[in-house]
């Protein structure tokens, strides 16, 4: 596709449910980003993947968040055991490596928990 | 360690008034520094990016910046608001990448940019 894609766009879930959310990055682009934006906040890094390095995941927030790339491409965030405070809006972003290249930016899974 | 403070979480101007927001930065190393842009219930556009070329860089919709290493700041301008300009302003900033590698972007906690007609 055109640009970085995620999906679902919305999801509402159960206090106590896993989730899995997806980000198709930009073909080509080798290092993909989560973030996650809570109501009013700022971006919250979680984790990066570049290549195939070992992933960055010094942002997750527990152990209950974990993050995969299959292939060298998709990527799945999982949230397992979801609680209240989980309700943000997580965004995907991917970029090439190299000096001063930017990151493009998915429009974001809405996550709630209920 | 780099970091990223942008003075003032809401802005507002007047159509057609200067847009003034406001980032500066800590960085242990020379940055790249970013504003990105995010409309309601959209995700980040870049608006322009500095890397260590012009210190005056331009970008989309008007927009522009000044890297002022002295003051360690990456202020953000637009000399005349229009409506459409009403969206949330992050400042952000990547240490240079090594060759062949990427680092992850440090963001500020963003600005609210509110026109008024």
């Amino acid at each position: 596709g055109a640009g970085v894609s995620q999906s679902p766009s919305n999801k509402v879930t159960e206090k106590g449910k896993d989730v899995e959310l997806r980000c198709d990055p930009i073909s080509g682009h080798t290092a993909l980003y989560w973030y996650r934006q809570s109501l009013g906040q700022g971006l919250e890094f979680l984790i990066y993947f570049q290549g195939n390095s070992a992933p960055d995941k010094s942002g997750l927030p527990s152990d209950r968040f974990s993050a995969e790339r299959t292939g060298g491409s998709v990527s799945t965030l999982t949230i397992q055991r979801t609680q209240q405070e989980d309700s943000a809006v997580y965004l995907c972003a991917s970029s090439l490596i190299g000096y001063g290249t930017e990151a493009f930016f998915g429009q974001g899974t809405r996550l709630t928990v209920v | 360690a780099q970091s990223v403070t942008q003075l003032g979480s809401h802005v507002s101007v007047s159509e057609g008034a200067l847009v003034l927001l406001r980032c500066n930065y800590s960085s242990s190393v020379p940055p790249y520094l970013f504003w990105y842009v995010q409309y309601p219930n959209q995700g980040l556009q870049l608006l322009l990016k500095y890397t260590s070329a012009a210190t005056l860089v331009k970008g989309i919709n008007g927009f522009e910046a000044e890297f002022k290493k002295s003051e360690t700041s990456f202020h953000l301008t637009k000399p005349s608001a229009h409506m459409s300009d009403a969206a949330e302003y992050f400042c952000a900033v990547s240490d240079q990448a090594r060759q062949g590698s990427a680092r992850q972007l440090t963001f500020g906690s963003g600005t609210q940019l509110t026109v008024l007609p």
